[in-house]
């Protein structure tokens, strides 16, 4: 019954090392987020996807990109992580104006 | 611009009723939400509201809105401990798709 997934819930990099996290969905809802949440915060939008128009955030680090490469599978890049980045990454869909469904998140340690 | 305030905890007695309030700037809001998210996990979609409405009562929770005084509040009747988690309150004008999160209100149970 899972309707927005993400993969892996936890993942550890390196100071610097590039880290991939997915997303996928079986809501077959059109537009496609991510977050970056931090301990006792408001989940902050880095960018979404409306249909296939990928929409950045302007305080988004050029550090993180996105790929959606059909309308179930999103992506988040961070090309070099920094102990900064380490933070919990949640992924939300909806359709269209509607109502927003998180994913379980991804909780990404930086070492 | 928009902002969602909320008080950061609350503390209640298994059993007694919570309230968890919200004020919000953006006269245009529209939508309003409540999610909750347990240690460790996603945004769960609790309830919304249209702007239109008053009140909106889903078993033991109850959501009030006062439009004019852009104030929202979620009781939760009989709360119990498993209850405790962060809720968020969210709002979103009817053109836009991206919502607007408060900071999010910690609520504790104790026996």
């Amino acid at each position: 019954d899972a309707m927005v997934i993400q993969n892996p819930r936890y993942q550890v990099t390196q100071f610097g090392k590039p880290v991939t996290l997915s997303c996928s969905q079986t809501l077959n809802h059109n537009v496609m987020y991510w977050y970056q949440q931090k301990s006792s915060q408001a989940p902050k939008l880095l960018f979404h996807y409306y249909d296939k128009d990928f929409n950045n955030e302007a305080d988004t680090p050029d550090n993180f990109q996105s790929r959606r490469p059909n309308t179930s599978f999103c992506f988040l890049d961070i090309r070099s992580p920094g102990l900064g980045d380490a933070a919990m990454y949640l992924c939300a869909t909806s359709r269209s104006q509607e109502t927003q469904y998180f994913g379980p998140g991804t909780r990404l340690l930086v070492l | 611009g928009e902002d969602v305030e909320q008080s950061l905890f609350l503390s209640v007695r298994e059993g007694d009723s919570s309230v968890i309030n919200c004020t919000y700037t953006d006269s245009s809001s529209t939508y309003l939400y409540w999610y909750k998210q347990e240690p460790g996990a996603g945004l769960q979609l609790l309830t919304y509201i249209f702007s239109n409405m008053d009140m909106k009562q889903d078993q033991r929770l109850t959501v009030l809105l006062n439009k004019k005084d852009k104030h929202l509040s979620l009781r939760i009747a009989d709360t119990q401990t498993g209850d405790s988690a962060i809720y968020f309150c969210a709002e979103r004008a009817g053109g836009s798709y991206i919502p607007t999160f408060g900071r999010g209100t910690s609520l504790i149970v104790h026996p």
